[in-house]
């Protein structure tokens, strides 16, 4: 696609129960990242996909919080037995791979914001 | 661990104003330096990216400049026009390969 794209855009869910965020990247790139923005945290790294390699979950807060990337395309971001913290917006960025990096920026898609009751 | 610091945290000018953003971080291990811009309700959208060998980037009336070895960075908006009130963030990149953000500056620009 022309962009990186998330769905859903918005979540509310209640406290306990599990959440499927979903991020398309844009097409060829190989390298995706899961950030999430909260209101006392900023911007924080939680999770990064480079092909076929092991991801680095070096950012995820807790074992309740996992991703996969199928076919190294789409990548699910779940969340299990929601806690009131874990509200924030969940974004999702993509770019062309290590061999580029140094001079390539990430693309955002525009998140999804995740309300927990 | 690398930590990035913006100031101010907000500012409100006139239209037609030149201004001047800082970011300083701790680690001058980087690969890149990224200016991002963000609309509320949105994405981040990149403006500039520096890579540690440069010393500056410009676009349009945008210039970015990097001091890697004593970590800093300041974003220059030309002529401010109140179409360029948003959220900047500044953002560095390295070997872990994650981007380590600033808290951002909220900039409002006033007709």
């Amino acid at each position: 696609g022309a962009g990186v794209s998330q769905s859903p855009s918005n979540k509310v869910t209640e406290k306990g129960k599990d959440v499927e965020l979903r991020c398309d990247p844009i097409s060829g790139h190989t390298a995706l990242y899961w950030y999430r923005q909260s209101l006392g945290q900023g911007l924080e790294f939680l999770i990064y996909f480079q092909g076929n390699s092991a991801p680095d979950k070096s950012g995820l807060p807790s074992d309740r919080f996992s991703a996969e990337r199928t076919g190294g395309s789409v990548s699910t971001l779940t969340i299990q037995r929601t806690q009131q913290e874990d509200s924030a917006v969940y974004l999702c960025a993509s770019s062309p791979g290590p061999d580029r990096d140094s001079n390539q920026p990430q693309h955002f898609g525009d998140g999804t914001r995740l309300s927990i009751l | 661990k690398q930590e990035v610091t913006q100031i101010p945290a907000a500012l409100s000018v006139p239209e037609g104003e030149n201004l001047v953003l800082n970011c300083s971080f701790t680690d001058s291990a980087i690969y890149n330096l990224q200016w991002f811009r963000q609309d509320p309700g949105k994405g981040l959208t990149s403006l500039l990216l520096i890579q540690s060998s440069q010393r500056e980037q410009t676009s349009g009336r945008l210039n970015a400049s990097l001091d890697k070895s004593s970590g800093r960075s300041t974003l220059y908006i030309a002529a401010s026009q109140p179409g360029d009130s948003a959220t900047y963030l500044c953002a560095v990149f390295g070997s872990a390969r994650q981007l380590t953000f600033g808290s951002g500056t909220q900039l409002t620009v006033l007709p």
